[in-house]
C-alpha cells in the first residue's frame, strides 16, 4: 500500500460523458501527478500539481482539466468522452516537485466508456 | 526531450534463474532513473532509483540496477527469479527541471516453473 488513494476503482460511462476522478496523495505530500496508461499509448503523464498551483502539463486533452485543493486532493475532470479515453488512470503523489522525487502510485481507475 | 526505451516486450524465465531487463534511455544531462513494477491489477511500486554516485544501486525485493553512461543504459537485474517476481517492469527517466516521469513501454515478465 503506497498511501495513494484514488476513487472510484472502475468507472463505465458513455460517451459524450463527463466523469471525475479522485486521489487524496500521501501524507506530507505536496504534489500530485495524474498519468494515462492505455494499450496503444503506454504510460503517459498528463498533468502535476504542487501545493495547489499547476506545474507542468504533459499530454492532456482539452476535455481534460485536473485541479488540486487545499487539503491536498486532486481531481481528473474528463469530459465529452470518447472511446478512446477509456484507460487506467494513475495518481501519484511526491513530497517535492523536482524531477527527482520518488513518485509514490496510486491503484488506478480502470475507465471503460461505451 | 527524454525517452526511454525497453527493447523487450516480453521475457519469459524459470524459477531460479537469473534475470536482467534491459532499458536505454536518451536525456542530455544526468537522468534520474527509476524502475518500477507493476502486477495485475495494481498499481506501480517504486524497486529502485539512481541519482548519482555509485553506479550499482540496490533496491528492494532482491532487485538491483547498473547505471552505465556510456551505453546509456539502466538494466535491472534479479539473480534468482521467485514466481511471484511475474509482472510488468517499467523503466523511467526523470529530469532535474523537469517534474514527470517519462516511462518505457514495459517489459512483461513470465516465470516458469
Amino acid at each position: 500500500d503506497s498511501g495513494v488513494t484514488q476513487t472510484p476503482k472502475h468507472l463505465i460511462t458513455a460517451t459524450g460523458q463527463r466523469v471525475t476522478l479522485r486521489c487524496s496523495p500521501r501524507s506530507g505530500d505536496l504534489s500530485v501527478y495524474w498519468y494515462q496508461q492505455s494499450l496503444d499509448q503506454g504510460l503517459q503523464f498528463l498533468i502535476q500539481y504542487y501545493n495547489g498551483e499547476e506545474r507542468a502539463k504533459g499530454n492532456i486533452l482539452e476535455r481534460f482539466s485536473a485541479q488540486q485543493f487545499p487539503d491536498l486532493h486532486s481531481e481528473l475532470n474528463l469530459s465529452s468522452l470518447e472511446l478512446g479515453d477509456s484507460a487506467l488512470y494513475f495518481c501519484a503523489s511526491s513530497v517535492e516537485a523536482s524531477g527527482s522525487a520518488e513518485q509514490y502510485f496510486g491503484p488506478g481507475t480502470r475507465l471503460t466508456v461505451t | 526531450a527524454q525517452s526511454v526505451t525497453q527493447p523487450d516486450i516480453h521475457i519469459t524465465v524459470s524459477e531460479g534463474a537469473s534475470l536482467e531487463l534491459r532499458c536505454n534511455y536518451s536525456y542530455g544531462a544526468t537522468p534520474y532513473l527509476f524502475w518500477y513494477v507493476q502486477s495485475p491489477g495494481q498499481g506501480l511500486q517504486l524497486l529502485l532509483k539512481y541519482f548519482s554516485g555509485d553506479t550499482l544501486v540496490q533496491g528492494i525485493k532482491g532487485f538491483e540496477a547498473e547505471f552505465k553512461r556510456s551505453q546509456s543504459s539502466f538494466n535491472l537485474r534479479k539473480p534468482s527469479v521467485h514466481w511471484s517476481d511475474a509482472a510488468e517492469y517499467f523503466c523511467a527517466v526523470g529530469a532535474l527541471r523537469g517534474n514527470k516521469l517519462v516511462f518505457g513501454a514495459g517489459t512483461i515478465l513470465r516465470v516458469k516453473s
